[in-house]
């Protein structure tokens, strides 16, 4: 059974780049037709879809976030990322990286609480 | 983008009973609705896929109902581990996926 696990530090300054990146155990980043996505969770509030990437490289934004996100995979490492540039106080959340098989959400890991702070 | 709203807010049901949410979208997204499950402290879980089909090992008496815009999961008999925040996604019309805002079904 695939397990993910998120890493990356925990405290980011305002306007600065976050940096994080999932481990996939179990399985590899290759095997099916799957997406590796990353979803954030504000505290006490809900769900938003960051993006996903496919391991050849091809990834797909939230509209909303395009401009400061990019998504990469290592498959040398079964790893994929995330970075967020230029953040504020309301990139503060949860975040969980999440195996999609097209198009269930359907392995989470546990999730790294990241707070932007200066 | 696709809106998902739920309701209630809040759902207050005892245990043993039937307890129905509701997720409406703002535009017909066809049968492309999924539900997850999020217990306090943990990761969402995905208990239902194509608004009506019992993602595995999901028990029976969870069940989802609709097409379209308007939605239901509807839990038969509530058992404790029920007790949870439940939010539906929409994947008809993406990017972006789009969550509801969810419904906390609390102990009555």
């Amino acid at each position: 059974q695939v397990q993910l696990q998120e890493s990356g530090p925990r405290l980011v300054k305002p306007s600065q780049t976050l940096s994080l990146t999932c481990t996939v155990s179990g399985g590899s980043l290759n095997s099916g037709a799957n997406y590796w996505s990353w979803i954030r969770q504000p505290a006490g509030q809900g769900l938003e879809w960051i993006g996903r990437i496919e391991t050849g490289g091809s990834a797909n934004y939230n509209p909303s976030l395009q401009s400061r996100v990019t998504m990469s995979v290592d498959m040398s490492k079964n790893q994929f990322s995330l970075k967020v540039t230029s953040v504020s106080a309301t990139d503060t959340a949860v975040y969980y990286c999440v195996r999609e098989t097209w198009p269930l959400l359907d392995s989470w890991g546990q999730g790294i609480l990241v707070t932007v702070s200066s | 983008e696709i809106v998902l709203t739920q309701s209630p807010a809040t759902l207050s049901v005892s245990p043993g009973e039937r307890a129905t949410l509701s997720c409406r979208a703002s535009q017909s997204i066809s049968n492309n609705l999924a539900w997850y499950q999020q217990r306090p402290g943990q990761a969402p879980r995905l208990l239902i896929f194509g608004a009506s089909n019992r993602a595995t090992g999901i028990p029976a008496r969870f069940s989802g109902s609709g097409s379209g815009t308007e939605f239901t999961l509807t839990i038969s008999s509530l058992e404790s581990e029920d007790f949870a925040v439940y939010y539906c996604k929409q994947y008809g019309n993406w990017p972006p996926y789009t969550f509801g805002q969810g419904t906390k079904l609390e102990i009555k």
